[in-house]
Parts: C-alpha cells; sequence; structure tokens
C-alpha cells in the first residue's frame, strides 16, 4: 500500500513551452503533497507544500507564477512548469502524506525528469 | 543555517556491516530519517529516529543518534546485493514537521 505515482516519468520539451507534470497517490488519499526537485549531484530541495483544495504554500525564492500547483482532489496534485527554460532542467519528484497518518510518513513518487532544450 | 552531510560514497563487501554517516547542523530538528532510493523507484523511508533517542534499531537496521556531536549514523548488518542503494538523510523541522533538509545521499556499493 501507500503507492504514489507519477506522470510523466521523463519529459523533453522546447524553450518557452509549459509543461505539466502529475502526482497520484494510488491506494490512499492525501491532504498534503510535496513537490521537490533534485539537481544532479545536489540533495532534494522543498519546491512547495500543496494542500487540497487551497493554494499551495511556496518555499522562499521559488517563483509561484512559475511552477503553478493544483492540487485539486485528494488523489492528484500537478505541477504546471510554465514559459519552461533550460534551467528549469532538473527531476521533479513529489511526496504525500496519507490522511490517516502524521508528517512522518510521507511516501514519495518515483520522479520525473524534465529536460528543456 | 540548515545543512546535512553525508559522504558520497561507500563500498562494502556481501555480508560485511556498511555504517553509513550524516552530520547535520541544526539542533532543533525534531525527526530524523534515513531514506533509500533505488533506480527507477521512489525514496523509500528506511526508519527515522526522534531526537531525544540516542538508538534505535529494526531487523538490520540501527540508527545512532549523537545528539552532542550532531551525528547520525546508519547501520546495515549482513549487508545484500539488494541493499545497493543511494541512502539519503534527512531532518525535520516545526511544529508539524513537514519541512526535510535533505543531504547529498550516500551510494552504496555492495560487492559480491
Amino acid at each position: 500500500g501507500a503507492v504514489v505515482s507519477q506522470h510523466p516519468s521523463w519529459v523533453i520539451c522546447k524553450s518557452g513551452t509549459s509543461v505539466k507534470i502529475e502526482c497520484r497517490s494510488l491506494d490512499f488519499q492525501a491532504t498534503t503533497m510535496f513537490w521537490y526537485r533534485q539537481f544532479p549531484k545536489q540533495s532534494l530541495m522543498l519546491m512547495a507544500t500543496s494542500n487540497e483544495g487551497s493554494k499551495a504554500t511556496y518555499e522562499q525564492g521559488v517563483e509561484k507564477d512559475k511552477f503553478l500547483i493544483n492540487h485539486a482532489s485528494l488523489t492528484l496534485s500537478t505541477l504546471t512548469v510554465t514559459s519552461a527554460h533550460p534551467e528549469d532542467s532538473s527531476f521533479y519528484i513529489c511526496s504525500a502524506i496519507p490522511r490517516d497518518r502524521g508528517y512522518n510518513e510521507q511516501f514519495f513518487g518515483p520522479g520525473t525528469r524534465l529536460t528543456v532544450l | 543555517g540548515e545543512d546535512v552531510e553525508q559522504s558520497l560514497f561507500l563500498s562494502v563487501r556481501e555480508g560485511d556491516s556498511s555504517v553509513i554517516n550524516c552530520t547535520y547542523t541544526d539542533s532543533s530538528s525534531t525527526y530524523l530519517y534515513w531514506y533509500k532510493q533505488e533506480p527507477g523507484a521512489g525514496l523509500q523511508l528506511l526508519t527515522y529516529i526522534f531526537s531525544n533517542m540516542d538508538m534505535k534499531q529494526d531487523q538490520r537496521l540501527t540508527v545512532l543518534l549523537n545528539k552532542k556531536d550532531k551525528h547520525l549514523s546508519l547501520r546495515i548488518a549482513d549487508t545484500q546485493t539488494g541493499d545497493s542503494a543511494i541512502y539519503f538523510c534527512a531532518e525535520s523541522f516545526g511544529g508539524n514537521n513537514r519541512k526535510l533538509i535533505w543531504g547529498l545521499g550516500t551510494s552504496l556499493a555492495v560487492n559480491p
């Protein structure tokens, strides 16, 4: 149980286009999901906290207009990278907390590799 | 500021014990975690320890926390080839422990 999926697993796009990444909790409901990005040989950086039915909370330095987050249901959060540029190329990872569990238990998706040409 | 450091690589023989070390700078963390990342799979929580504990054991895994030195370690007994992965140390902050600060990860290679 507690499986989180991400789609797509990898994507290549042209500079200036927008890319949407989906994060789904497959067998549980999650009121809270997190979005991270990971650059090569660097640690995971929390980008934002996605709360079902309300606005996402962004970490300092993360542009909310560039990284749009929508948590429309208890099993789906989406991250849209708008007007992507090569510097947005990274590994994006989401995690979800089951609504009946404490915050110690985050379940992670397998990640999405974004390459912007 | 908050910072978590780990050595990047560790190589052991199958059957030996592995010890992965982590140091952190902020003593106000509430929980410290070890996650495992295998290629193509999501990060898997292995174990975590509350900051007022010294040790936690779970089957082959032993976590030691030295709060005075801000040092956390993960010992894997009888290491198997399936244990080859990247291991991340992380610490959480805040009243709801939601924000995790991560190390760079230690790549463990288990040689037969």
